[in-house]
C-alpha cells in the first residue's frame, strides 16, 4: 500500500540546465497536483492534472515550467534552463477523486538545488 | 496577497496542555478548510478537515474550529506530545477553483517533555 512516491528526493543542477521530477500517485488515484515550498514559506500551487489532461495550471510560471501526467507512468514536473531561484522542495499529492470530501495526500518532495 | 495566515511562526507548549494554532484568511469563497502536519524531509500529512456547513470538527485529540464571521480557524491538540513538534499548515480550498489548495506559511509547534 505504498503512498505517493518522489524521485529524486534530490537533484542539483546548475543554472541553464533541465529539471525533471517524477511523480507516482498512490494507487487508485487518478489526479495529481505539484506544489512548490520556497524556505520558510508555505506550499504554493502550481498544476493540477488527470490522465493526459492539465486540468488547472493557474500556478505555473509562463515560462520554463511544464507539466504532464500521460496514460502510462508517472507525473513529470519539467523545469527547463533553471535559475537559481528555482532552488525549493517540490511536492506532489494525488487525490482518488477531484471532489472535495477526497484529501490529497503528498509525497515526500523533491529537493531541488540550482547552483 | 496572502489569502491565508498564519500569524505565529512558532509556539512552545508542555506536554499533556492544550496546543492551539490559528489561522485566518480573507477569500470569503473558501468553503473547505484542512490542517496538514510536516516534518523536516517528509511530505504535509492530513491531519484533519471542516467544511464550511460546520463549525467544529473533532477526531480524536485534534479538533478544528470555523468561525465564518471571523475568518478564522483553529487546531486544538489535547493533550499535547512530543511527537506531535512539527510545522503545522493551514489550507484551504474554494468550491469553483477545483482542488487547488491555499496554504498558510506555517507554526512550527514544539512539545516539551
Amino acid at each position: 500500500n505504498a503512498g505517493v512516491m518522489q524521485n529524486p528526493r534530490h537533484l542539483v543542477r546548475r543554472r541553464g540546465q533541465e529539471a525533471r521530477l517524477r511523480c507516482s500517485p498512490m494507487k487508485g488515484h487518478s489526479h495529481v497536483y505539484w506544489y512548490r515550498q520556497l524556505p520558510e514559506e508555505g506550499l504554493k500551487f502550481m498544476v493540477y492534472l488527470q490522465k493526459e489532461n492539465i486540468i488547472d495550471e493557474s500556478g505555473m510560471p509562463k515560462e520554463r515550467f511544464s507539466a504532464e501526467f500521460p496514460k502510462e507512468g508517472p507525473s513529470i514536473l519539467r523545469i527547463q534552463q533553471v535559475v537559481r531561484g528555482d532552488s525549493a522542495a517540490y511536492f506532489c499529492a494525488s487525490s482518488r477523486s477531484g471532489g472535495k470530501n477526497y484529501e490529497q495526500y503528498f509525497g515526500p518532495g523533491t529537493r531541488l538545488t540550482v547552483t | 496577497d496572502q489569502q491565508v495566515k498564519q500569524n505565529s511562526p512558532s509556539l512552545s507548549v508542555q506536554e499533556g496542555r492544550i496546543s492551539i494554532l490559528n489561522c485566518d484568511y480573507t477569500n470569503s469563497m473558501f468553503d473547505y478548510f484542512l490542517w496538514y502536519k510536516k516534518y523536516p524531509a517528509e511530505g504535509p500529512t492530513f491531519l484533519i478537515s471542516i467544511s464550511s456547513i460546520k463549525d467544529k470538527n473533532e477526531d480524536g485529540r485534534f479538533t478544528v474550529f470555523l468561525n465564518k464571521s471571523a475568518k478564522h480557524l483553529s487546531l486544538h491538540i489535547v493533550p499535547s506530545q512530543p511527537g506531535d513538534s512539527a510545522v503545522y499548515f493551514c489550507a484551504a480550498s474554494e468550491g469553483n477553483a477545483g482542488n487547488m489548495l491555499t496554504f498558510g506559511g506555517g507554526t512550527r509547534l514544539m512539545v516539551k517533555p
